[in-house]
């Protein structure tokens, strides 16, 4: 597609449920990111995906989080019993992968635990 | 969406005058710099970037400088208009770290003043 598309664009849960949230990266990026970014913080990294390779899960903040990425492409971030503070703005990005270079970020997801 | 960076540090300006956005990172290995623009319900944009092996690069507006002696990174926007309103953020990667994923800061918005 022409840039980085997530869904949804807003999610508003119960504390306790589960979500998911997806992201589909520009065609011919092989890798994809996800970050969390909190009200009046940056952008906290939560995990990083590359081709084939194992992916990179040192920023997810608890076991709850949990993400995949299914034939190189598209990347669902998986939140288990949500809690209040995991309210935030969730971003995908994805790239090239040629060395280190810029990232095309999508527009988030809000989501909001109540 | 929701607006971001709510208790972030405010640069005020007026229109046509010359910003400058400041960055410090911590570092010293960090051979990859970037700067992105966030408006409020969208992702970040990217605006410029530089490698460590460069001191100043110029794009439309926009110049970035780097300073790696003492650690700073900073964006200059000549000529701000109404539309350069936003959160600015820096980012790095470091060859050290082994992790592709850029390291944002907290951010800096910025108010053009009509």
């Amino acid at each position: 597609g022409a840039g980085v598309s997530q869904s949804p664009s807003n999610k508003v849960t119960e504390k306790g449920k589960d979500v998911e949230l997806r992201c589909d990266p520009i065609s011919g990026h092989t890798a994809l990111y996800w970050y969390r970014q909190s009200l009046g913080q940056g952008l906290e990294f939560l995990i990083y995906f590359q081709g084939n390779s194992a992916p990179d899960k040192s920023g997810l903040p608890s076991d709850r989080f949990s993400a995949e990425r299914t034939g190189g492409s598209v990347s669902t971030l998986t939140i288990q019993r949500t809690q209040q503070e995991d309210s935030a703005v969730y971003l995908c990005a994805s790239s090239l992968a040629r060395g280190y270079e810029k990232l095309f970020f999508g527009s988030g997801t809000q989501l909001s635990v109540l | 969406g929701e607006s971001v960076g709510l208790h972030l540090p405010t640069l005020s300006v007026q229109e046509g005058d010359n910003s400058i956005i400041n960055c410090a990172y911590s570092n010293s290995a960090s051979d990859y710099f970037i700067w992105y623009k966030q408006e409020s319900g969208k992702g970040p944009q990217f605006i410029i970037d530089i490698r460590s092996n460069m001191d100043k690069r110029q794009g439309q507006r926009v110049t970035v400088l780097l300073n790696k002696t003492v650690k700073h990174l900073s964006l200059q926007i000549a000529a701000t208009q109404p539309g350069d309103s936003a959160v600015y953020f820096c980012a790095e990667n470091s060859r050290d770290t082994g992790r592709r994923a850029l390291t944002f800061g907290s951010g800096t918005r910025l108010q053009v003043q009509p």
